[in-house]
């Protein structure tokens, strides 16, 4: 078990700029989620995978953003004309998908848009 | 809609003594409840979950939490604090009537060990 894995760990890019991030959950976890925590925040929900299927989108997740997971393995996140208020920790986490299961989170990738 | 509240941005106690980090829910419904600890540059870690039976849960690394209906809260303790304890902590809910187990996170409590 090697545990929820997530690349790059920063990013730093000029506004204006597409930027993609991967996460590859633990094996055989069939959810994944997306997480964004800006400065001094906790954590806030973007969206979420059963599968390949993407189930839920939060209000925060703007037409700029979009996620996959093909094949139901690991997830993108990519966020087109990056602006100064993407800037923030984007985490991802899995789990096995049964109830009261916990979620098993990534190291985050820390966005910074110039 | 759940919220969750943590009383405290910043804690600071001791080595040796009690800590204490609050956690106070909002939900029409008994939501599930979480502690997370976060350490510089990394992601969450569980320290505990609470879900239904017994309502005083212990995690890892000495702590527990006592989930109190009446008072809504769900406050995270340790009988004597480690350095090693030193790390952001947040408190989390999701409603156990949908399946997606979206996490809820409130604003985090940073703890401080003094030696």
């Amino acid at each position: 078990d090697t545990g929820v894995s997530q690349d790059p760990r920063h990013k730093i890019t000029k506004r204006g700029q597409n930027v993609t991030f991967r996460c590859d959950p633990i094996s055989e976890h069939n959810r994944l989620y997306w997480y964004r925590q800006t400065l001094g925040q906790g954590p806030e929900f973007l969206t979420y995978f059963q599968n390949e299927a993407q189930l839920e989108k939060s209000r925060l997740l703007s037409d700029r953003f979009s996620a996959e997971r093909p094949k139901g393995s690991f997830s993108t996140l990519e966020i087109q004309r990056t602006e100064q208020g993407d800037s923030a920790m984007y985490l991802c986490a899995s789990s096995p998908g049964q109830v009261r299961n916990e979620q098993f989170f990534g190291p985050g990738t820390r966005l910074t848009v110039l | 809609a759940q919220s969750v509240t943590q009383l405290g941005s910043h804690v600071s106690v001791s080595e040796g003594a009690l800590v204490l980090l609050r956690c106070n829910y909002s939900s029409s419904v008994p939501p599930y409840l979480f502690w997370y600890v976060q350490y510089p540059n990394q992601g969450l870690q569980l320290l505990l979950k609470y879900t239904t039976g017994a309502t005083l849960v212990k995690g890892i690394n000495g702590f527990e939490a006592e989930f109190k209906k009446s008072e809504t809260s769900f406050h995270l303790t340790k009988p004597s604090a480690h350095m090693s304890d030193a790390a952001e902590y947040f408190c989390a809910v999701t409603d156990p009537r949908f399946g997606n187990e979206k996490l809820t996170f409130g604003t985090g409590t940073r703890l401080t060990i003094i030696p």
